[in-house]
């Protein structure tokens, strides 16, 4: 079984300041590693995913992302946050086995405030 | 249409009544999961469909928890004789393929259902 943890669930942040919102996962087998963001009343937008290779992964919006297997980490970045990136961030698993189908386990969320 | 569609947007049952929620994936898509995302929570898995085989219904909290995609397409969840406990918002997510977890799930804006 997987779990992922998101250890802060308020990040407030200044505009143009940047930001990292951390991310663990716990894990006896491969895993695919996904982050997805939640705007007010709407659905979860994918904004990037590790599957395999480079363990920097880019992303939509200018966020990042990096796989560290040793640490079992997956932490969201962006250089220079914007007032629009307002949201809840959602972290997220799946079993990356050949009969896997792409159930996803999430973390609880951080919601990211942006202040101008 | 454009994206995964679900209806009705909000739903308020009174305690013990049944519902049905419904999910109108993107066309074409293979997969189909539905998750229920409790108030300030991430989602949590229910069940997975590929075309209309329901193939993995382990995250279903109980036997009055029920879903079904017959034609491999529009997806209903329903939900008999609800408790408060049931007051989640349901979301509905589609992948073009099945069998892998690598594609990306495609996620609707969710149905909010409060049960008084």
């Amino acid at each position: 079984a997987q779990s992922v943890t998101q250890l802060d669930s308020q990040v407030p942040v200044f505009e143009e300041a940047p930001v990292e919102l951390r991310c663990n996962y716990s894990s006896s087998v491969s895993v695919y590693l996904f982050w997805y963001v939640q705007y007010p009343n709407q659905g979860l937008q994918l904004l990037l995913k590790y599957l395999s290779g480079s363990t920097l992964v880019k992303g939509i919006n200018g966020f990042e992302a990096e796989f560290n297997k040793s640490q079992t980490s997956f932490h969201l970045r962006k250089p220079s946050v914007h007032i629009s990136d307002t949201a809840e961030y959602f972290c997220a698993v799946s079993f990356a086995g050949g009969t896997s189908y792409g159930k996803l386990t999430f973390g609880q969320g951080t919601i990211l405030t942006v202040h101008p | 249409g454009a994206g995964v569609s679900q209806s009705p947007r909000y739903k308020v049952a009174k305690r013990g009544q049944d519902v049905a929620l419904r999910c109108d994936p993107i066309s074409g898509h293979v997969s189909l999961f539905w998750y229920q995302q409790a108030l300030g929570q991430g989602p949590e898995f229910l069940t997975y469909f590929q075309n209309e085989a329901q193939l993995d219904k382990s995250g279903l909290p109980s036997d009055r928890f029920f879903a079904e995609r017959p034609e491999g397409s529009v997806s209903t969840l329903k939900i008999q004789r609800t408790q408060q406990e049931d007051s989640a918002v349901y979301l509905c997510a589609s992948s073009l393929v099945g069998g892998t977890a690598s594609g990306e799930a495609f996620f609707g804006q969710g149905t909010r259902l409060t049960v008084v």
